[in-house]
Order: C-alpha cells, then structure tokens, then sequence
C-alpha cells in the first residue's frame, strides 16, 4: 500500500470555526492532491500541488486553502467552516509529471462533520 | 461538457453470477482510463489503467475493457469479497485533469 496517512480521521466541529486536515505521504511522490467525496457525486478536486510551495486550484476550491512546506505533507485548510463542507475528504499521491499516465493513489480519508 | 457516467448504480448479485460494470465517458484526447475499488471507510484501491480502444487488463475475476467511448468491468463468479463500490476514472487532454465517475456499488451475496 501506498504511504499515505490522513489525520485526523474523523471530525465534528461547528461552523465558523477553522479546520485544518493533514496528508503525510512516505513515497516522496511529487503531487499530492485533495479530493472531497458526497454521495451522487464523484471525487471532486479541491487543490493540488506539484511541488513544496507550488500549489493550484481544483474545481471545487471556494472555501478551502492549502500549503505544502514540506514534500511529505500536504494541508488542506477551512478558514470557516460551513455546513455545506460537511464530506468526506481524501488526499491523493501520484509521481512524476502532469502528463504522465501514472495513476493516484490514496490515503483512507477524513470524515468530516459540520453542525 | 466533460463527464464521466457510471451504470447502474447499484448491482445485486448471487454468488457466482457474472456481470458487468460501464464506464462511458464525454472526454476528448483520452490519456488513461483507470479503476479504482473501494471499500468502505477506506480510499480508492487502484486496479487498472487502460490507454487505448482495444486494451484489456485482468486481475483474478475482473476483466477490465477499453473502447473509443466507454470502458466495462467485467466480474467473472463473483464471491462475497468482491463487494465494494467500483470507480472509474478518465484522464485527458490537458494534464493532470481526472474525472471521477459516481461510481457502481456492487453487492454480492453468498
């Protein structure tokens, strides 16, 4: 199995409130990837980053930022929480470029609740 | 607009009772087709990447498919382990850009 640890795993929080989700990988992959999940609908790309500090937005990016100081970790941040961020979210790994065929891989996820 | 479709959506099975999953896509400048299983509370587990119209890939019961428009996942003698929800994924033109298919939740009973 691929390296990759999410923390944490599960979170209630209230709204307004910030929260921040982490991705650590152990591959030295060069793209890390946040997807959330909903039912009905598939993975849908928050942000991605192709390199320490080199970061892009994904189609579902209002409301979420990210950061990556380290090759190995990946953070996905909710300045202020909504109820409509309520989701399942996953960080994904993949290596070498954007135009390779290599496929992602994935972490098992952070469920994410908001009252 | 680009899309990904997943039918059906939901799969009862016996045990033993081969089937098949789709895939079609609405993509131009294919780069990879890839299937993911998932079980639950887990991550997509990466199974296949297909290219090109024409390319079959195997792994124990499943036998995945490649045409110009779509892809199937076919499930030989399916056994209770096999149930989870199956993703497609297609990549293209562009770079980086994959789309998620909703997914095939597949159930099979012993």
């Amino acid at each position: 199995d691929a390296g990759i640890t999410q923390s944490p795993r599960h979170k209630v929080t209230e709204t307004g409130t910030p929260v921040t989700l982490r991705c650590h990988q152990t591959e030295n992959h060069r793209y890390m990837y946040w997807y959330r999940q909903d039912p009905g609908h598939g993975l849908r790309l928050i942000h991605y980053s192709y390199g320490v500090k080199d970061t892009d937005k994904g189609e579902v990016s209002d409301g979420y930022s990210v950061s990556r100081s380290k090759t190995e970790d990946f953070l996905l941040t909710l300045e202020s929480a909504t109820s409509s961020q309520t989701s399942v979210y996953f960080c994904a790994i993949s290596p070498e470029s954007s135009n390779s065929n290599q496929p992602q891989h994935f972490g098992d996820g952070t469920r994410l609740s908001i009252l | 607009e680009d899309q990904v479709t997943q039918s059906p959506e939901a799969l009862r099975l016996q045990e033993g009772e081969s089937s098949s999953l789709n895939c079609s896509y609405t993509v131009s400048g294919l780069r990879g087709l890839f299937w993911y299983r998932q079980d639950p509370g887990k991550g997509p587990e990466f199974l296949f990447t297909l290219y090109s119209a024409g390319e079959e890939k195997e792994k124990e019961r499943l036998k995945a498919t490649l045409t110009k428009k779509e892809s199937f996942l076919h499930i030989t003698a399916p056994k209770p382990e096999d149930s989870a929800t199956y993703l497609c994924a297609v990549r293209y033109a562009g770079g980086f850009k994959t789309i998620f298919g909703a997914g095939t939740r597949l159930f099979v009973k012993a």
